[in-house]
């Protein structure tokens, strides 16, 4: 596709359950970023990927989060046991080099937990 | 660690008055320094970059010039259209390692009226 697809748009889940975030990025890019937007905060950084491995994983707030990137394309984000305070925007984004290259970022997920 | 602070909106403005959104930046080294916008219903998408001391960077009308001493990336545009109308963040990646992971601002919103 020309852009960074997520899926789904939208997914409201009860609190304990798990779910599973999708993002296809541009074909060819090898960097892939998750961030989290959260209502009047700013973009919080989750975790970085350079082909199939990630090599920062600082962000992710608990251990109820992890990640991971098959074929150096699709990633899954999923959070186990969902709570409240997980309810945001969860952005996706890739980019063609590990370099200062520009960003480009997805629609994003937004998740509610109820 | 890296951080921005960017000036809190919401900003309201006339057609055809002046902008400024102010960004400062704390960071070791010489970052790269971005500012994305998010229009209304869209994903973030690139404005404007600067990667190194004293560098503008412009787009759409839009300025930014990289200052060091001041460690600062003030966004400015001398006439802002109804269309302008979007959350504008600022942000920064690192001069070296972390990939390209990027650490924004909180936004600021701006509202253009007629």
């Amino acid at each position: 596709g020309a852009g960074v697809s997520q899926s789904p748009s939208n997914k409201v889940t009860e609190k304990g359950k798990d779910v599973e975030l999708r993002c296809d990025p541009i074909s060819g890019h090898t960097a892939l970023y998750w961030y989290r937007q959260s209502l009047g905060q700013g973009l919080e950084f989750l975790i970085y990927f350079q082909g199939n491995s990630a090599p920062d994983k600082s962000g992710l707030p608990s251990d109820r989060f992890s990640a991971e990137r098959t074929g150096g394309s699709v990633s899954t984000l999923t959070i186990q046991r969902t709570q409240q305070e997980d309810s945001a925007v969860y952005l996706c984004a890739s980019s063609s080099a590990a370099g200062p290259s520009p960003l480009h970022f997805g629609n994003g997920t937004r998740l509610t937990v109820t | 660690g890296n951080s921005v602070t960017q000036m809190e909106g919401p900003v309201t403005l006339s057609e055809e008055a002046f902008l400024t959104i102010n960004c400062t930046y704390t960071a070791t080294g010489y970052p790269s320094l971005f500012w994305y916008v998010q229009y209304p219903g869209e994903g973030l998408q690139l404005l404007l970059k600067a990667t190194k001391a004293d560098d503008k960077g412009s787009n759409k009308g839009f300025e930014a010039t990289y200052r060091k001493e001041t460690t600062s990336f003030h966004l400015e545009k001398g006439s802002v259209q109804v269309s302008d109308s979007a959350v504008y963040f600022c942000a920064l990646s690192p001069s070296t390692g972390g990939g390209n992971k990027l650490t924004f601002g909180t936004g600021t919103q701006l509202k253009v009226e007629l």
